[in-house]
């Protein structure tokens, strides 16, 4: 079954600590995740893609398909940062591709002060 | 480019009534997918849509609802017969045309429909 958990409902952190958003998934083939951010009152936005391994925002993340994982990591927390996170696969199937995205349930990352 | 855009952005139905909800892709996309947010949920996919042709609606409810992206005019997703259970932020995405790699999609700001 296709499958993206997030264990964390809630991740607070102080400003400058580091911030590590948990991500696994479930699925059979090759996969492409993403982390989409919701700031307070703005819509869904992509932070990051796998393919692209880059970094915004002073974020990145790694795809460990070895631990079915790609976690959200950043060194030092800033208060801008306090948003949801959601990650999110899309899987490619041959003869009918289609690029529907699978989400986790979603991390609220609060910033404190 | 004004982005992907929905309205209402707030509906209220009374059971058993209809909800239809718009979404207007970014300029350049031809490509539209719709999800459901449940409280306490993350998002679900709903269905996919191409200009006239729905690609996969594999996340839609049996009955009652309903997609459709015309060759003129916004997408629209109908609830017909509204239950309680309906109620949720409906959020439409759009990509623009695929050429054999992958494409991110791009949100709008979601319909919240309540039902009473």
């Amino acid at each position: 079954a296709q499958r993206v958990t997030q264990p964390e409902k809630l991740l607070s952190v102080f400003k400058g600590a580091p911030v590590e958003l948990k991500c696994n998934y479930s699925y059979s083939g090759s996969p492409e995740l993403f982390w989409y951010v919701q700031y307070s009152r703005q819509r869904l936005q992509l932070l990051l893609r796998h393919i692209s391994r880059e970094s915004i925002k002073g974020f990145t993340a790694d795809l460990n398909k070895g631990e079915t994982s790609f976690h959200l990591k950043k060194p030092f927390a800033q208060e801008e940062d306090s948003a949801m996170y959601y990650c999110a696969l899309s899987g490619l199937r041959g003869g009918g591709a289609t690029n529907k995205l699978i989400f986790g349930t979603g991390t609220l990352l609060a910033v404190q002060p | 480019n004004a982005g992907v855009m929905q309205n209402p952005r707030h509906l209220v139905r009374r059971r058993g009534q209809e909800a239809r909800l718009r979404c207007s892709p970014m300029k350049g996309h031809s490509h539209v997918y719709w999800y459901r947010q449940l409280p306490e949920e993350g998002l679900k996919f709903m269905v996919y849509l191409q200009k006239e042709n729905i690609i996969d609606e594999s996340g839609m409810p049996k009955e009652r609802f309903s997609a459709e992206f015309p060759k003129e005019g916004p997408s629209i997703l109908r609830i017909q017969q509204v239950v309680r259970g309906d109620s949720a932020a409906y959020f439409c995405a759009s990509s623009p045309p695929q050429g054999g790699g992958s494409v991110w999609q791009y949100f709008g700001p979601g319909t919240r429909l309540t039902v009473t």
